[in-house]
């Protein structure tokens, strides 16, 4: 089975610019969630949807970061414009229906906006 | 705000002895822990859970215990590995507005020396 899939897995891009990254969840799972992960907080959830529908996005930082889930099987992380700041590990990952606690993470992408 | 904090960043035992890696919480909302392991280039996975109703919970080499009281969980590992160099996050769950959230600490890096 394959797992959560991310694009891309590495992304360099200059400050202002318009940073996009891409999640594939497993087959049949219901809900996604976004993270971000650093040195100094750890795994944050930024936003996470249920049945395609955003239910919390009370961890996005700011109007620049927006997400979303067009259909059951991809969804978008979008940064506009880039700062320095966002330079960090961003993890997709989904669970399916009734499982309330495991989550499925995929690889990643390393974002650094120089 | 940090609700689940892993205050030891890194971990250093040798092959056979016991690693022990703690997490201390703030809510008494959350019902239900996990840990994951994350090796490098990859996404966290599932490890162990244990709900908030028990106090310790065992798979194999992997225990985890939990002290409400303490509002404190640790996890121990024996005998240690070197495939078990990972890092380790602690994830606690609460329900909000009826939906599963984790809340992650900021991990703990263990190094398992032959």
């Amino acid at each position: 089975d394959a797992g959560v899939i991310q694009s891309p897995r590495h992304e360099v891009t200059e400050m202002g610019q318009e940073v996009t990254l891409r999640c594939k969840p497993i087959s049949g799972h219901d809900y996604l969630f976004w993270y971000r992960q650093t040195m100094m907080r750890g795994l944050e959830l930024l936003i996470y949807f249920n049945n395609n529908v955003p239910i919390d996005d009370s961890g996005m930082p700011e109007d620049r970061f927006s997400a979303k889930m067009p259909n059951a099987s991809f969804s978008t992380l979008k940064i506009q414009p880039s700062e320095p700041r966002d330079s960090a590990v961003y993890f997709c990952a989904s669970s399916p229906p009734g499982q309330k606690y495991e989550q499925y993470f995929g690889p990643g992408t390393r974002l650094t906006v120089t | 705000d940090q609700q689940v904090k892993q205050n030891s960043p890194s971990l250093s035992v040798q092959e056979g002895r016991i690693s022990i890696l703690n997490c201390d919480y703030t809510n008494s909302m959350f019902d239900y822990f996990l840990w994951y392991k994350k090796y490098p280039a990859e996404g966290p996975t599932f490890l162990i859970s244990i709900s908030s109703i028990k106090d310790k919970n065992e798979d194999g080499r992997f225990t985890v215990f939990l002290n409400k009281s303490a509002k404190h969980l640790s996890l121990h590992i024996v005998p240690s590995q070197p495939g078990d160099s990972a890092v380790y996050f602690c994830a606690a769950s609460v329900t909000v507005s009826g939906f599963q959230k984790l809340v992650f600490g900021t991990g703990t890096r263990l190094l398992v020396s032959p």
